[in-house]
């Protein structure tokens, strides 16, 4: 099944603690996002990385970090620096040929405080 | 400043009613649009983009620069419309999208 897996389905925190989300794909995508999903918002973005081994911020990068190291994982740790973490996680990616800007979804990462 | 609104977070309407999902953008250059939907228990999804002109699911939007709207339609609504809509906004060349706030569409039997 091709596609974005994100794992896990649900995560929970304890004060204090980093928790990493991890996010996989299999589409030879080369962008890929992570965005922070809450009621009556919308998507925002903490992060988004174009090409391996380079990253930039988003709108709310503060109290997230992330790594790209290969191309089909782009995993966010929420470290203890977020101090309102609870929130529905959603991984995206899309490639950057042909300028099509369509991003797939995983089925993302519900995460809260203990 | 670049921003999506979608004025309304719930639309409920009765199936075989005509749908309208309002989405309007302020972005400064050419603007690229779409409509995402999310049904229940599965995945965002694209649903239309206003480059490609096309119609999927019934579903149609035309972009106004006048108006700087991209609003969604659909003649006739019906029971697995149901679903939470987005509009997103692409920003310049770095394949970033500004999302809308979502509306959730009911469609009543």
């Amino acid at each position: 099944d091709g596609g974005i897996t994100q794992s896990p389905k649900y995560l929970f925190r304890k004060e204090g603690q980093n928790v990493t989300l991890s996010c996989e794909q299999n589409l030879n995508h080369d962008a890929m996002y992570w965005y922070r999903q809450d009621p009556g918002q919308g998507l925002r973005l903490i992060y988004y990385s174009q090409i391996v081994n380079d990253f930039q911020k988003g709108d709310i990068a503060e109290g997230y970090s992330v790594s790209r190291e290969k191309k089909e994982s782009f995993p966010l740790t929420v470290t203890s620096a977020q101090k309102n973490p609870t929130a529905f996680y959603l991984c995206a990616s899309s490639t950057t040929s042909g300028g099509k800007n369509i991003q797939y979804f995983g089925a993302g990462t519900r995460l809260s405080v203990l | 400043a670049q921003r999506v609104t979608q004025p309304e977070k719930l639309l409920s309407v009765f199936k075989g009613a005509p749908v309208e999902l309002k989405c309007n953008y302020s972005y400064s250059g050419s603007p690229e649009l779409f409509w995402y939907v999310q049904y229940s228990r599965q995945r965002l999804q694209l649903l239309l983009r206003h480059i490609s002109r096309e119609s999927i699911k019934g579903f149609t939007a035309d972009l106004n620069k006048g108006e700087t709207s991209f609003h969604l339609k659909k003649p006739f609504a019906q029971e697995e419309d149901s679903a939470m809509y987005y509009c997103a906004l692409a920003r310049g060349s770095n394949y970033q999208l500004i999302w809308g706030a979502g509306t959730k569409l009911i469609i009543k039997p």
